[in-house]
């Protein structure tokens, strides 16, 4: 069965613009996590969608925001991009809240410029 | 902050066991232990994941001790294709997100 899916791979935006990312969880899975990557950060929880609630929220800003569907697909959105927010930013889904073995996909590569 | 601590880097020879420790002294009694891995420039992949018991899958084996301390992955037969960054997490299964720690890089040589 397909993966979870994350369009765009790559964007490349200038400072102060906004972005918007996607995610398609696998077929059935219920619940949607975003994560930030950075080389200094490492894996960074931003937050958990299940049943198009905000389950669980990490320590980031405002400007981080996300919304999750009725058919279980996720976007994540960045508002007024810093320079600081160049990371891959990953998506994983899970049947439900908590459940074990999240599967990720292959994430977004956002370069701020 | 990760509760988990993991060797920064390790080697291992093709076609040996790898044997990856992870000490977590601090683990409470409903947290499990989660190994992941991840390629370089793909998202983390799930291996296995134990709460006391050894636990086996076509992967690779989870050895934890009987103090639920510290625990042991062990990948029997490592190919150059298990060469990633080793990620050991500790996560009660409901409510909680997964925090990751910086891992060990395992380099599987020729």
């Amino acid at each position: 069965k397909a993966g979870v899916t994350q369009t765009p791979r790559y964007l490349i935006k200038t400072r102060g613009q906004q972005v918007t990312l996607s995610c398609s969880p696998i077929s059935g899975h219920r619940s949607v996590s975003w994560y930030q990557q950075t080389p200094g950060q490492g894996l960074q929880f931003l937050f958990e969608y299940f049943s198009e609630t905000q389950r669980n929220k990490g320590n980031f800003p405002g400007r981080f925001s996300g919304r999750q569907f009725s058919n279980s697909r996720s976007e994540m959105n960045v508002s007024t991009l810093e320079l600081g927010d160049s990371a891959l930013y990953l998506c994983a889904s899970s049947l439900a809240q908590g459940a074990p073995g999240y599967t990720f996909g292959s994430g977004t590569r956002l370069t701020v410029v | 902050d990760a509760k988990t601590t993991q060797p920064p880097s390790m080697d291992c020879a093709e076609g040996r066991a790898a044997n990856l420790p992870c000490n977590h002294s601090t683990i409470s009694g409903n947290e499990y232990v989660y190994w992941y891995r991840q390629i370089h420039s793909q998202g983390p992949q799930y291996i296995i994941h134990g709460l006391k018991n050894n636990e086996t899958n076509e992967m690779a084996s989870l050895i934890i001790t009987e103090d639920r301390k510290s625990s042991t992955l062990i990948l029997p037969h490592a190919t150059l294709r298990d060469t990633a960054v080793y990620y050991c997490i500790l996560r009660a299964n409901y409510g909680q997100n997964f925090v990751f720690g910086p891992g060990t890089r395992l380099s599987v040589l020729p």
